[in-house]
């Protein structure tokens, strides 16, 4: 299975300022993805960080606020860009791995825990 | 749309105690249902999968049964272990082939008192 990287694994950030969230990845990948959970809620999907072209966003997220990069099969970042408060969030990523079997082939970093002050 | 409910947390149980986490869904179509654990200071893992109606996973003690007439798909262990410590999420993918664009629940933090 993929072992995942993720780094920072936690900030405390000043409004207004950007971070950048690493990830890497063990092994190529086809898919990466961004998850955000907020205090309280739910894993929500960002992006999905396609190599070599620009992430597909989901309903709600928009490339301003939080600009993905992919530059090969093994590392991603998402920065999240000119942040408030509402931003505090773990942020996740995820990585899909084809080499194991059918629905088991989602593995996800330890997370980069995210304060805004 | 899709979603999942599950049960509120935090619980708390005792060593060898039994476990039950209470989650339901509502999905289009013929979803496939997961619950992912993760461990304090580690990325989420996927602790068992059903695929179809009436399937039930089972990995590590744990068993969760894909019932589609009560759109449930709750997470039992007969004896809890101080280690089963974690938080538990329930989810769903749309689509029984894979499980990329996966929707979850909130979370359930369970603490095993030794």
């Amino acid at each position: 299975s993929a072992v995942i990287s993720q780094k920072p694994s936690r900030d405390i950030c000043q409004r207004g300022t950007s971070l950048t969230i690493q990830c890497q990845v063990d092994s190529q990948v086809t898919m990466m993805f961004w998850y955000r959970q907020q205090p309280g809620q739910s894993l929500t999907l960002i992006a999905t960080a396609n190599q070599g072209s620009e992430a597909t966003y989901e309903s709600g997220f928009v490339i301003d606020k939080f600009p993905i990069s992919r530059p090969n099969l093994t590392f991603s970042t998402l920065t999240v860009s000119n942040m408030s408060p509402e931003d505090s969030s773990i942020y996740l990523c995820s990585v899909e791995d084809r080499r194991v079997g059918p629905n088991e082939k989602l593995f996800f970093g330890s997370g980069t825990q995210l304060s805004v002050l | 749309g899709n979603s999942v409910t599950q049960m509120e947390g935090p619980v708390t149980l005792s060593e060898e105690a039994f476990l039950t986490i209470n989650c339901t869904y509502t999905a289009t179509g013929y979803p496939s249902l997961f619950w992912y654990v993760q461990y304090p200071g580690e990325g989420l893992q996927l602790l068992l999968k059903a695929t179809k109606a009436d399937d039930k996973g089972s990995n590590k003690g744990f068993e969760a049964t894909y019932r589609k007439e009560t759109t449930s798909f709750h997470l039992e262990k007969g004896s809890v272990q101080v280690s089963d410590s974690a938080v538990y999420f329930c989810a769903l993918s749309p689509s029984q082939g894979g499980s990329e664009k996966l929707v979850f629940g909130k979370g359930t933090k369970l603490t095993v008192n030794p």
